[in-house]
């Protein structure tokens, strides 16, 4: 099973800042394989990003992905204050088993 | 907009069966193109996908290894819904639940229902 290693684990920024979040793979993954949540206290993880670099639906373009093969970044380009939250990436495949990340909190300095 | 509706206990005694039921609306359990999960959280397990129930011209299940042994994902066609059944639960079984849909990514989920295992 493939494992997901996201860092850091904790990020203080301020808002207007920029958030860049990385999701490392033990393999060399297909990109459009990774996707990206937010999750706020009480609520359930939210899409942000499909395929690596797509955006779902409703999701502000200041989100951003990329990355391959081992290594993946999720992009915050200026943080408006209900970005602080945790940040999750998720891998698919062709078949299960689905894996996440253990998260990375973005928290208001 | 798909709504994804949970229901179910929040608490279960050692050794009993977790169950739990996704109530959709917005889209049908018999999609040919959606397939329907549950997923969990806790502290020390993360984000743990379960299983899935979806519809290509037949039913179809995956789960996960950790649990292949306790789970049934199942459909209702009737009422539009799918539930999930954890047998012989222990208190590493606590977790918040989710039903979510996603063949892939998960692009809509539940509200979660924290279930608790203790006697």
């Amino acid at each position: 099973e493939i494992v997901l290693t996201q860092s850091p684990g904790t990020l203080s920024l301020s808002p207007g800042e920029r958030a860049t979040l990385s999701c490392r793979t033990s393999q060399s993954v297909n990109s459009i394989y990774l996707a990206w949540y937010q999750q706020k206290p009480g609520q359930a993880p939210r899409l942000l990003i499909y395929g690596a670099s797509s955006r779902a639906t409703g999701i502000p373009d200041r989100f951003s992905g990329s990355g391959s093969g081992t290594d993946f970044t999720l992009t915050v380009s200026r943080l408006e204050p209900e970005d602080f939250a945790v940040y999750y990436c998720q891998l698919y495949g062709s078949s299960p088993p689905w894996t996440f990340g253990q998260g990375t909190k973005v928290e208001n300095k | 907009q798909v709504q994804l509706q949970q229901s179910g206990p929040g608490l279960v005694k050692p050794s009993q069966t977790l169950s739990l039921t996704c109530a959709i609306s917005g889209d049908s359990v018999s999609s040919n193109s959606a397939a329907w999960n549950w997923i969990r959280q806790s502290p020390s397990r993360g984000l743990e996908w379960l299983g899935r129930t979806y519809y290509r011209s037949n039913w179809y299940n995956d789960y996960a290894e950790s649990v292949k042994s306790r789970i049934t994902v199942k459909p209702d066609t009737s009422r539009n819904q799918f539930s999930l059944q954890l047998n012989s639960v222990t208190p590493e079984d606590t977790a918040v639940y989710y039903c979510a849909r996603g063949g892939h990514e998960f692009d809509f989920w539940g509200q979660g229902t924290l279930v608790t295992v203790s006697s």
